[in-house]
């Protein structure tokens, strides 16, 4: 199976500054398509998981632009310009390029 | 807007069986691949298994195979998963998603409980 590695696991930000969490996967996520399947994910406590990015760097609709993501082959990062009180939660990534899919073990984001 | 309602979680013991079912809405649920994904109390996301459109494809992940089905009925708008011999270790909340690579939508979760 693909691992994938997060870090850190755990992120304390001061509110207003900047954020970023880094995704390696032990193998390429480049799919036969030419796509990489690397999601990210938020889950608010007590919510289910919100998609923020899908194949590495598509922002989805309703996701506020300080949230980015970025990388290729086996290294990605996801990067919040500002963190606001609302980005309190756990994020994960995931890759959907090789079953069985897998998610990181998640980095739990609180405010300093 | 699309939803996802799971139902059917409970508190089973080991060994026995449950079906957990999604309704779906606002969207064609006929032209989409289908997942479950589960989450342990206080742990990470694990992927379960996922079903194509036409259900021609499906797969799980090695912990459930043999003992977990999915299947869907389009007509219905519904998935299903029909999980036997349960384990202990099968506690957690069962997600219903839509779109498999890159799950864009959520359901509120199913609790499923295993014990004795």
């Amino acid at each position: 199976d693909v691992v994938m590695t997060q870090s850190p696991l755990s992120l304390p930000v001061t509110l207003g500054q900047p954020a970023s969490i880094s995704c390696r996967s032990s193998q390429s996520l480049v799919y036969s398509d030419g796509n990489s399947y690397l999601n990210w994910f938020q889950q608010r406590p007590g919510q289910s998981p919100r998609r923020l990015v899908y194949r590495v760097s598509n922002r989805d609709s309703g996701v506020p632009d300080r949230f980015s993501g970025s990388g290729s082959g086996t290294d990605f990062t996801l990067k919040i310009s500002r963190v606001e009180a609302e980005d309190v939660g756990v994020y994960y990534c995931m890759q959907g390029t090789h079953w069985p899919y897998t998610f990181g073990q998640g980095t739990k984001l609180d405010i300093k | 807007e699309v939803r996802l309602v799971e139902s059917g979680g409970g508190l089973v013991q080991p060994g026995g069986s449950l079906r957990l079912s999604c309704a779906a809405s606002g969207f064609t649920f006929s032209d989409e691949w289908m997942a479950w994904v589960r989450q342990a109390p206080g742990k990470g996301l694990e992927w379960v298994a996922y079903i194509k459109q036409d259900e021609s494809a499906q797969n799980y992940v090695d912990s459930v195979r043999g003992r977990f089905s999915i299947s869907r009925d389009n007509g219905k708008n519904s998935l299903y998963l029909q999980m036997n011999s349960l384990r202990v270790e099968d506690t957690a909340v069962y997600y219903c998603v839509r779109d498999v690579r890159g799950p864009r939508d959520w359901g509120q979760g199913t609790m499923v409980t295993v014990s004795s």
